[in-house]
């Protein structure tokens, strides 16, 4: 079965302190691995996706097949990184439809 | 703006009414999606356009939600008969064919 899980509904950490987020998935061939963030008051946007192995605002995520993961990663986190963050991925398995997790509200603490 | 533009931003409707939610996809994006998410809750498909075509409406959740796409652009969301727990914010999104989805600010949708 298809699924992405995010298993922290609710991440809190102090600013400056390094930040993870945990997301995992199930898929049978090779997905593709998005972040997306939704600030307060704002639209629902991507933050990065694997094939970019980009960095943008300082997180990063490395796409690990062997765990199945995809774990969003901030050396040190900042208020302004206090958001909604969605983990998703998609597939020829799915016509390319996005799938996505449940979501993760991230709350840095000054 | 060349974004993806919902309309209304806000509704508020007595249970039994039938609304209707607009979404004016990005210029050229082939693909269009209606979302559902529950106060606090993540995101629930609903249903995805490719064209004018709906190649998949395994997510609208009863007969009552309906959706259609004209023009390969605009899309429009009907709830008939509303009930209470059809208050949500309803996303659209769209997108080039396989590419990243480009998110609206979303109706919020209240029943009361």
């Amino acid at each position: 079965a298809q699924r992405v899980t995010q298993p922290e509904k609710l991440l809190s950490v102090f600013k400056g302190a390094p930040v993870e987020l945990k997301c995992n998935y199930s898929y049978s061939g090779s997905p593709e691995l998005f972040w997306y963030v939704q600030y307060s008051r704002q639209r629902l946007q991507l933050l990065l996706r694997h094939i970019s192995r980009e960095s943008i605002k300082g997180f990063t995520a490395d796409l690990n097949k062997g765990e199945t993961s995809f774990h969003l990663k901030k050396p040190f986190a900042q208020e302004e990184d206090s958001a909604m963050y969605y983990c998703a991925l998609s597939g020829m398995d799915s016509n390319y439809q996005l799938i996505w997790g449940a979501g993760t509200k991230l709350i840095i603490k000054p | 703006g060349a974004g993806v533009s919902q309309s209304p931003s806000n509704k508020v409707t007595e249970k039994g009414k039938d609304v209707e939610l607009r979404c004016d996809p990005i210029s050229g994006h082939t693909a269009l999606y209606w979302y559902r998410q529950r106060l606090g809750q993540g995101l629930e498909f609903l249903i995805y356009f490719q064209g004018n075509s709906a190649p998949d409406k395994s997510g609208l959740p009863s007969d009552r939600f309906s959706a259609e796409r004209t023009g390969e652009s605009v899309s429009t969301l009907t709830i008939q008969r509303t009930q209470q727990e059809d208050s949500a914010v309803y996303l659209c999104a769209s997108s080039f064919t396989y590419q990243p989805q480009h998110f609206g600010d979303g109706t919020r949708l209240s029943i009361l």
